[in-house]
């Protein structure tokens, strides 16, 4: 089942433009994690910001959470081509032994 | 070594096959995970083994069958398909199931399943 909802659900840029993108989920979390996929392959890992955090950086990637609100955003800066891929967030619940709950995704396709 | 490998990249099989999805990991991690994943959808769980003992069954039809040998291999049978189970199968693991921990998934390339 999912639990998170992106936002928008498809996005076209420009390169050099900065890209955002909206999760929202309904249960209470531990951590909030985003992954990229390219097309037809497996998910890649970029990013975890945990419930008491509210806002992380890594390179070109900016991810805030705001848990009254039960959503996140992440932001790509200065996007490239190569950042054309579909962006899920995921939540793991905070019920021991359950696994990640997967969002519906962003397509994100960047232009040169 | 962060891979994760699937065998094989792509597979077409007839409703009365039988084939096997493999996947492999030597990161030393405890759970590893079964997704589907159709066009343009997020992955959807179907299996989890937590320390080689099926963890989560998501309802998943027994025409695919799930089995971990060891802590680094994990199966998935196939049998009886039918074409909706059409979809890229992705194999996942990650250090341990469960909330405490940090569940950061390394995912596989996928295997491209067409049932005719």
């Amino acid at each position: 089942s999912q639990q998170g909802e992106e936002d928008p659900q498809a996005l076209s840029i420009q390169e050099g433009e900065n890209a955002t993108m909206n999760c929202s989920y309904k249960t209470s979390i531990n951590n909030l994690q985003w992954y990229r996929q390219n097309s037809g392959r497996g998910l890649v890992h970029l990013i975890l910001i945990r419930s008491n955090e509210r806002e992380k950086h890594s390179g070109r990637l900016r991810v805030t959470l705001d848990t009254s609100k039960k959503s996140s955003s992440l932001l790509i800066t200065a996007s490239r081509a190569a950042d054309t891929a579909s962006y899920f967030c995921a939540t793991d619940a905070q019920q021991a032994g359950t696994a990640l709950i997967f969002g519906k995704g962003t397509t994100l396709s960047v232009s040169s | 070594d962060t891979e994760v490998t699937q065998t094989p990249k792509h597979l077409v099989m007839g409703m009365t096959n039988k084939k096997s999805l493999k996947c492999e990991q030597h990161m030393g991690h405890r759970a590893m995970y079964w997704y589907k994943q159709k066009a343009k959808k997020p992955p959807e769980l179907m299996f989890v083994y937590s320390y080689e003992k099926l963890s989560i069954n998501e309802s998943v039809p027994s025409r695919f069958s799930p089995e971990c040998p060891n802590s680094s291999l994990l199966n998935l049978h196939l049998h009886a398909l039918q074409p909706e189970d059409s979809a890229l199968y992705l194999c996942a693991s990650s250090q341990k199931l469960g909330s405490l921990a940090k569940n950061i998934q390394y995912f596989g390339a996928g295997t491209r399943l067409s049932v005719l």
